[in-house]
């Protein structure tokens, strides 16, 4: 069975701190990761694609760890506007390819100022 | 720019009656998906659409139909909704399977 864990938080950290989160999957073959962001009551908007050799966006850098099968999702000087849940997203190829897309069932982040 | 978009946002039926959920798309994006998001239980996929009228079966999709004639329509009908379907609907889609998905507003369904 697939499956993407995530710590579900909430995690509270004060306006300015950086914040690391962990997803772990369990399928070896899968294949793209992606961090995606939902706030409360709307629907998930991607954040950013992990690739192998990790990957930075601003103040948000990800990493993948294949050997331990997990991804990282690292928030530096964080803002307000940060608070949300951010859900893991782990794909795999497999035939028609759209049925090995597993979402986990996020982490909470809540920015305290 | 709409993209992806939902009808109706916000949706209360009883049970027995159906109901239809309906998502359409800008993009031509070949893949187009459907979820339910439950506390506890995050984002399941309902049914999935490789292309017009190719269908297939994702991880919950009892008590779910849906058709895809057009290429940028997906609509997903509760033949006979029941309570435990009480539920936020999402539909996205994308350009492959490989690529990252792109979600509508969402459909709050609930069910009497």
């Amino acid at each position: 069975r697939k499956e993407v864990e995530q710590d579900p938080g909430p995690f509270n950290v004060p306006e300015g701190a950086t914040v690391a989160f962990n997803c772990t999957y369990s399928n070896s073959a899968s294949q793209s990761f992606f961090w995606y962001r939902q706030d409360c009551r709307k629907e998930p908007k991607l954040l950013m694609s992990v690739y192998s050799s990790g990957n930075e966006d601003g103040r948000f850098t990800a990493q993948l760890n294949r050997a331990s099968q997990y991804i990282s999702l690292l928030i530096r000087d964080s803002k307000l506007s940060d608070s949300a849940t951010y859900l893991c997203v782990v794909k795999e190829y497999s035939g028609g390819g759209a049925d090995g897309l597993t979402f986990g069932k996020g982490t909470h982040l809540i920015i305290q100022p | 720019d709409a993209g992806i978009t939902q009808s109706p946002r916000y949706k209360i039926t009883e049970t027995g009656r159906q109901v239809t959920l309906m998502c359409h798309q800008t993009w031509s994006h070949s893949y187009m998906f459907w979820y339910r998001q439950d506390l506890g239980h995050g984002l399941r996929l309902i049914y999935y659409s490789a292309a017009a009228d190719i269908t297939d079966k994702g991880e919950v999709p009892d008590g779910y139909v849906v058709s895809r004639s057009k290429t940028e329509n997906f609509p997903l009908t509760l033949e006979s909704a029941t309570r435990s379907q009480t539920s936020v609907y999402f539909c996205a889609s994308s350009e492959s399977p490989y690529q990252p998905q792109h979600f509508g507003d969402g459909t709050r369904l609930s069910i009497l």
